[in-house]
């Protein structure tokens, strides 16, 4: 089946640097990739769809200019968290779709942990 | 996007059948009725997949009735490496994404 690889698993950064973490579809090409982030003891909540070769659409109440998402290439998305701050600390998840399969594939997420 | 409601919680014994009931009652036509069953600090993983009636898979069955406004998640003996919790999502499967509800947090007790 469908394979999403995500990096970093985990990080540690200090407040006011910037974090980047991959999303890669190993087996597959995924035009449109979705970008999730998940408090402790929370549902995961949609962030941003990232479309490939062009911008990213962001849900209600998410900063786009605090959360850089780049869709390069058919097998990559990145997630960029700027200016990092203790409250960003949270489990991000990303997920895309082979369209051969049934329902999406998720990556394994990156835990953030902001100091 | 179908919204969904599950209940929070359940609690099983190692080798009881356990069902799982989502409701979704404004499931659109082309919308499907999906599973994923997540750990802590993992990533979703999908279980199952259904439109209608029933369909089952080597872990789980979904049973879905014909009027598709709910839909139970059914896991036969369920052991201690089930307690997780277990999400339903409706969407179709062309580019649209799949909104999380709350979903619901099984404890399998020994």
């Amino acid at each position: 089946g469908a394979v999403v690889s995500q990096h970093p698993s985990w990080v540690i950064c200090k407040s006011g640097t910037s974090v980047k973490i991959e999303c890669r579809s190993l087996d597959f090409q995924a035009t449109t990739m979705f970008w999730y982030r998940q408090f402790p003891k929370q549902s995961l909540m949609l962030m941003a769809t990232s479309n490939e070769g062009s911008k990213a659409t962001y849900e209600q109440g998410v900063e786009k200019d605090k959360f850089l998402i780049n869709h390069a290439s058919l097998t990559l998305s990145t997630l960029t968290v700027t200016s990092a701050h203790p409250e960003d600390s949270s489990f991000y998840i990303c997920s895309a779709r082979d369209r051969g399969d049934y329902g999406y594939t998720f990556g394994s997420g990156t835990r953030l942990t902001v100091v | 996007l179908a919204k969904t409601t599950q209940p929070i919680s359940m609690d099983s014994y190692e080798g009881q059948e356990v069902n799982i009931t989502c409701s979704h009652n404004n499931i659109a036509t082309n919308d499907y009725i999906t599973w994923y069953q997540q750990f802590p600090s993992q990533g979703p993983r999908f279980i199952i997949q259904g439109y209608k009636t029933k369909v089952t898979n080597e872990v789980a069955s979904l049973f879905i009735p014909a009027d598709r406004k709910s839909s139970t998640l059914s896991l036969p003996r369920v052991s201690l490496s089930d307690t997780a919790v277990y999400y339903c999502l409706v969407g179709d499967n062309y580019g649209q994404n799949f909104v999380f509800g709350p979903g619901t947090r099984l404890s399998v007790l020994p």
